[in-house]
């Protein structure tokens, strides 16, 4: 299994209060990501890096910023959580170099996030 | 724009029986597909992977998917189903920068 690690794996929090998941890696791969999974929709794309300070947005970013300051961290805040945020976040790595679209991507444990 | 639509939410099967999962894309270009697997409470794994070479994939378990442009369909396969394949099954098609697009999950029941 890839190398890659998230925390916390469950969390609890109130409406307003800003949250923070880590994703680290072992691998040493290039490109990082954040997903959330709801019911229905399969998994969606929040946010990206395709390297170190580096990032972009995905379909579902408002709400949400992200950091990497190291190759092995991807950093995501929800600034101000609201119930709608309440799913769970799925990280995820992939090293392709040139022919990207061809490549797997490889998937962290997941984080429960629940907003109450 | 890119697209997968996953045919059926809900499969079930009974053990030792075929198991075929249903999946049609929209792509502007020769895509690359892949089916993914979310087993209860667990990350995704991935199970094959289609990129413009053979049509039949083989993946891992047992599985396999072929892609038929003519029908934009990438459907996955097995002969026999174990009860160790109840899962999420997610068929997902990447841009041209990488990203994916995940279908809505199908979830395959197996029933003794």
């Amino acid at each position: 299994d890839a190398g890659i690690t998230q925390s916390p794996r469950h969390k609890v929090t109130e409406t307003g209060t800003p949250v923070t998941l880590r994703c680290h890696q072992t691998e040493n791969h290039r490109y990082m990501y954040w997903y959330r999974q709801d019911p229905g929709h399969g998994l969606r794309l929040i946010h990206y890096s395709y390297g170190v300070k580096d990032t972009d947005k995905g379909e579902v970013s408002d709400g949400y910023s992200v950091s990497r300051s190291k190759t092995e961290d991807f950093l995501l805040t929800l600034e101000s959580a609201t119930s709608s945020q309440t799913s769970v976040y799925f990280c995820a790595i992939s090293d392709a170099a040139f022919r990207r679209f061809m490549d797997e991507q490889f998937f962290g444990p997941g984080t429960r996030l629940t907003v109450l | 724009a890119q697209s997968v639509t996953q045919l059926d939410s809900h499969v079930s099967v009974s053990e030792g029986t075929p198991v075929l999962l249903r999946c049609n894309y929209s792509s502007s270009y020769s895509p690359s597909l892949f089916w993914y697997v979310q087993h209860p409470n667990k990350g995704l794994q991935l199970l094959l992977k289609y990129t413009s070479a053979a049509t039949l994939v083989k993946g891992i378990n047992g599985f396999e998917a072929e892609f038929k442009k003519s029908e934009t369909s990438f459907h996955l396969t097995k002969p026999s189903a174990h009860m160790s394949d109840a899962a999420e099954y997610f068929c997902v098609v990447s841009d041209l920068k990488g990203k994916l697009i995940f279908g809505q999950g199908t979830t395959l029941q197996v029933k003794p």
